[in-house]
């Protein structure tokens, strides 16, 4: 069964430093998100990805966030200069169609903890 | 601002019995309402979605209803099982790509 990937599975960075955080979703989706979890917190939703652009952000994508589809197959994430509350579960997932409406595939997570 | 509100952080059921989870919300008209379970350190995994003119979605096991008089979904699983024991998220969304989450609550089926 197709399946949504991640990776890293655990990134560990310095506070001001950069991450990329990658995402490969099940390859006949047209719709892409980025949720993150706090540990022992609700998932919150950062941004949805459609037709190349972003459709949809919470308030917590500022601009030390940037969502990119370099290619046909990767969709990343990238947090420009990191800091200590960042540190979190960041989950991938796409949709075949809107994920309000259809389901949504999410992935394993990428842990990321910032030093 | 939106508020969601699942009724306990944790619930213990004993095997065989059935499970309820209740989702309430406040200060938001969603169109569709979803159900997901997450096992510790994995995703979510969806489970159910029904929209806001939809009275009750049943799926094997699982039964989900949708009142929005009163703003409330009731999530059910009959003849629990120890491996239906997990966390179970509530989420809702509108006509657009953003979906907002409950914490969870945490089910403990007892064998």
């Amino acid at each position: 069964e197709p399946e949504v990937t991640q990776t890293p599975s655990h990134q560990v960075t310095q506070m001001g430093q950069e991450v990329i955080l990658r995402c490969v979703p099940i390859s006949n989706h047209l719709y892409f998100y980025w949720y993150r979890q706090i540990l022992g917190q609700k998932v919150e939703f950062l941004v949805s990805f459609y037709n190349n652009e972003i459709s949809e952000k919470s308030e917590i994508f500022d601009d030390q966030f940037s969502v990119e589809r370099p290619d046909g197959s990767n969709f990343t994430l990238k947090i420009r200069s990191t800091k200590l509350e960042d540190s979190a579960m960041y989950f991938c997932a796409s949709s075949e169609n809107s994920g309000s409406t259809d389901t949504q595939y999410f992935g394993p997570g990428t842990r990321l903890t910032v030093l | 601002s939106q508020k969601i509100e699942q009724n306990s952080e944790a619930l213990n059921i004993q095997e065989g019995k059935t499970a309820t989870l209740t989702c309430n919300y406040t200060n938001y008209s969603p169109a569709y309402l979803q159900w997901y379970r997450q096992d510790p350190g994995r995703g979510p995994v969806f489970l159910l979605l029904i929209r806001e003119n939809e009275k009750e979605k049943r799926k094997e096991r699982l039964k989900v209803t949708f009142d929005t008089t009163l703003k409330q979904s009731l999530f059910h699983i009959t003849a629990s099982q120890p491996a239906d024991s997990a966390t179970y998220l509530c989420a809702l969304a509108n006509r657009d790509d953003k979906i907002i989450f409950g914490k969870g609550t945490r089910l403990h089926i007892l064998p």
